[in-house]
């Protein structure tokens, strides 16, 4: 079974641009969640979307969002980009909704975004 | 704030030694998972703790899980250069809406 799968894996954009990055869950699986990780704050959990509807959400600005196809695939897009947007950028999926007992995420290998 | 709080943010070991890393939340947890991220890598999921007072084992790791369900460690026994690493924590919290939060992870280098 592939693993799940993120693209791009790098991408380079300037401030104020914005930015779509594509996740494709393992096949089965309905949730997938995004994060952001940053040396200085570690993993930031960013939203999760089961069944194409967003069911939980972090502390991020409405610049960020995201939406989940009928397939389980799900996007997410950064609007006016900011240096502080530099980050990996990981999906993660599971058959059910994140840290339901018995579920397991299963991270993708990351977006790596820079700002410049 | 912080919800779940994990130290110690680094650990610097020779090979051989032991290593634990903690997990604690000031409110009750409903469950708790870890991760491991090597360097470059992404996290990997280790094990999912559920019952209060629960310990489980995988070879030289052992999770336990508190007995209030408010805290977690992870403990390596005679650690191996291929342990190095960032270990986190994810907890789900009660009446959170669901979330996982994870810690803040300990990064654990092995001198040979």
């Amino acid at each position: 079974k592939a693993g799940v799968t993120q693209t791009p894996r790098y991408l380079i954009k300037t401030r104020g641009q914005q930015v779509t990055l594509s996740c494709s869950p393992i096949s089965g699986h309905r949730s997938v969640s995004w994060y952001q990780q940053t040396p200085g704050q570690g993993l930031q959990f960013l939203f999760e979307y089961f069944s194409e509807t967003q069911r939980n959400k972090g502390n991020f600005p409405g610049r960020f969002s995201g939406r989940q196809f009928s397939n389980s695939r799900s996007e997410m897009n950064v609007s006016t980009l900011e240096l502080g947007d530099s980050a990996l950028y990981l999906c993660a999926s599971s058959l059910g909704l994140s840290g339901r007992l018995g579920d397991t995420q299963y991270f993708g290998p990351g977006t790596r975004l820079t700002v410049l | 704030g912080q919800q779940v709080m994990q130290i110690p943010q680094y650990q610097h070991v020779q090979e051989g030694e032991d290593f634990t890393t903690y997990c604690n939340s000031s409110t009750t947890l409903s469950n708790i998972q870890w991760y491991k991220q090597r360097p470059g890598g992404h996290p990997v999921f280790l094990i999912q703790l559920v019952k209060s007072g629960e310990v489980k084992k995988q070879k030289r790791l052992t999770f336990q899980f508190g007995e209030a369900k408010k805290n977690s460690s992870l403990h390596i026994t005679a650690t191996q250069t291929t342990d190095v690493g960032t270990y986190f924590c994810a907890a789900m919290i009660y009446n959170q809406g669901g979330k996982l939060i994870f810690g803040q992870g300990t990064e654990l280098s092995v001198k040979p």
